[in-house]
């Protein structure tokens, strides 16, 4: 069964500092990928994806995402967080097999300290 | 300005009480999809359209219904909503070119209590 786990309810970090998301997953094939960012009192918003060709993916807000295979992890960073990266985040798998279902980890909630 | 509108934002009802949320989208999109956000569990899928007239059950379908009459318009019918039903709810809506990569644009949210 496809599956998304993120191991972490909270992170903390300190402005400034790099910051790391985790996600794994669990999908028979190649999967697609994506990160979310959840906002207070807002619906979702699309940060990047991973759907083939290098590891490392850049995408909104200066994140940026590693997708490591043999890991079946896709974690998100940024190497310098900010006070209004402070969210909810959110990992999701497409299998290309399934094509309407898209399945979402817990969430990560990341509070970003002055 | 391209958006996924819902209606309404906030809804208290009691258990039985038939209701309806709206799901609109005017990006012309192909793919729409419901889901709900409990705390600790992430999103799951509830259901999902590839396009007009087509729809298909997510992750947790029971006691829910959807149609797609129109391709704009995806509305969640609970035709007896129960407590367990009591959550946050998103539609969102995507472009079925590409479908299997394409990001999904998320409606603001209806947050649903039922006594």
């Amino acid at each position: 069964a496809q599956s998304v786990a993120q191991p972490e309810d909270q992170v903390n970090v300190a402005e400034g500092n790099p910051l790391t998301v985790k996600c794994t997953y669990s999908v028979s094939g190649n999967p697609y990928l994506f990160w979310y960012v959840q906002y207070p009192n807002r619906g979702l918003q699309f940060l990047l994806k991973y759907i083939t060709g290098d590891n490392l993916v850049k995408g909104s807000y200066g994140f940026e995402a590693e997708f490591n295979k043999s890991q079946t992890s896709f974690h998100l960073k940024k190497p310098s967080a900010l006070v209004s990266d402070s969210a909810l985040y959110f990992c999701a798998v497409r299998d290309r097999r399934d094509t309407g279902k898209l399945i979402f980890g817990q969430g990560t909630t990341l509070q970003v300290k002055p | 300005e391209a958006q996924v509108t819902q209606n309404p934002r906030y809804l208290i009802t009691v258990t039985g009480k038939k209701l309806t949320v709206t799901c609109s989208q005017n990006m012309n999109h192909e793919y729409m999809s419901w889901y709900r956000q409990d705390p600790g569990l992430g999103l799951r899928q509830i259901y999902y359209s590839m396009n007009v007239e087509v729809t298909d059950k997510g992750d947790v379908p029971e006691g829910y219904k959807v149609s797609r009459k129109e391709k704009r318009n995806f509305p969640l019918i609970l035709e007896s909503p129960s407590p367990n039903q009591t959550s946050l709810y998103f539609c969102a809506s995507s472009s079925s070119s590409g479908l299997l990569y394409n990001e999904q644009f998320f409606g603001p949210g209806t947050r649903l209590t039922v006594l």
